[in-house]
C-alpha cells in the first residue's frame, strides 16, 4: 500500500543495545523527519533529510544517528539505547521543506529497560 | 527562533459546548506557515489545516474554524458543538522560510468532550 511505514511498531530493549527504527515512504517526497513525542514536551525533531545522502540535525539529535541512501528510506538508529530514549517515535515525509504539510506514520513505541 | 505555544495543556468540555484551542506562535521570518494537527486515542497524527502568513481570512469547515490573527501571532481553532469523537490532542505548528528546524509543534493541548 502507498504512504508512510513505520517497523517495529512497538520495540522493547535493554540500556546500551542498538536499535534501528525503519521509516519506508513510497510517494517519492524529498524530505523526510523523524521526531520523538514526550508527555510534556509534544513534538520535538530529531534529524531530517532534504534528499538522499543529505541529513541535518533538529532540536534532540544526541544519541540518534540517521542515514538516507535511498530516497524513499530514512532509518533512524539509537547506538547505544539510554532509558531517556524511551519515547514514541514518528517519521514523517513531504515534498518541500516548509510548504506542505506532514505526512506521518503510525509511530513507533520504544521502551528501553 | 521559532517557536509554538500553547497554553492549555488540558481542557475538558460538555458535549455540544464550543472549545477553542488557543495558539501563540513567535518567528522573525514574514514568510511562514501555520498548521494545525490532531491526534486521537489511537496515536495517528492527522493533518487539519495549513495557513500561510500572507492570508489572514479565517477558514471554516464543517464544525472546525480557524482564526488567524498576525497582530497577535495567534492561529486559534475552535470546535463548534463539540463531539466525543473529537477528543483528541490537537497540536499547532510552525514552519518557516529560513531556519533549520522545518516544523516546530507546540506541546499540544489535549482536549476531552464528554457525553
Amino acid at each position: 500500500d502507498a504512504g508512510i511505514t513505520q517497523s517495529p511498531r512497538y520495540k522493547i530493549t535493554e540500556t546500551g543495545r542498538q536499535v534501528t527504527l525503519m521509516c519506508h515512504q513510497t510517494w517519492s517526497h524529498s524530505y523526510m523527519f523523524w521526531y520523538r513525542q514526550d508527555l510534556g514536551h509534544g513534538l520535538r525533531l530529531i534529524y531530517y533529510s532534504a534528499a538522499a545522502d543529505i541529513t541535518d540535525k533538529g532540536e534532540v539529535p544526541d544519541g540518534y544517528v540517521v542515514s538516507r541512501s535511498k530516497t524513499e528510506n530514512f532509518p533512524l538508529t539509537l547506538e547505544s539505547a539510554t532509558r531517556s530514549q524511551t519515547s514514541v517515535y514518528f517519521c514523517a515525509s513531504r515534498r518541500g521543506v516548509n510548504t506542505g504539510e506532514l505526512f506521518f506514520g503510525e509511530g513507533s513505541r520504544l521502551t528501553v529497560l | 527562533a521559532q517557536k509554538v505555544t500553547q497554553a492549555q495543556t488540558e481542557i475538558s468540555v460538555v458535549e455540544k459546548e464550543d472549545v477553542t484551542l488557543d495558539c501563540v506562535y513567535e518567528t522573525r521570518d514574514t514568510t511562514y506557515y501555520l498548521f494545525w494537527y490532531k491526534q486521537p486515542p489511537s496515536g495517528e497524527l492527522v493533518f487539519l489545516i495549513r495557513r500561510n502568513s500572507f492570508d489572514e481570512q479565517n477558514e471554516i469547515s464543517g464544525r472546525y474554524s480557524w482564526n488567524f490573527q498576525k497582530s497577535t501571532s495567534s492561529f486559534n481553532f475552535t470546535i463548534t458543538a463539540s463531539q466525543v469523537v473529537d477528543s483528541a490532542v490537537y497540536f499547532c505548528a510552525l514552519s518557516a522560510d529560513s531556519g533549520n528546524t522545518p516544523l516546530v509543534f507546540g506541546k499540544g493541548t489535549r482536549l476531552s468532550v464528554i457525553a
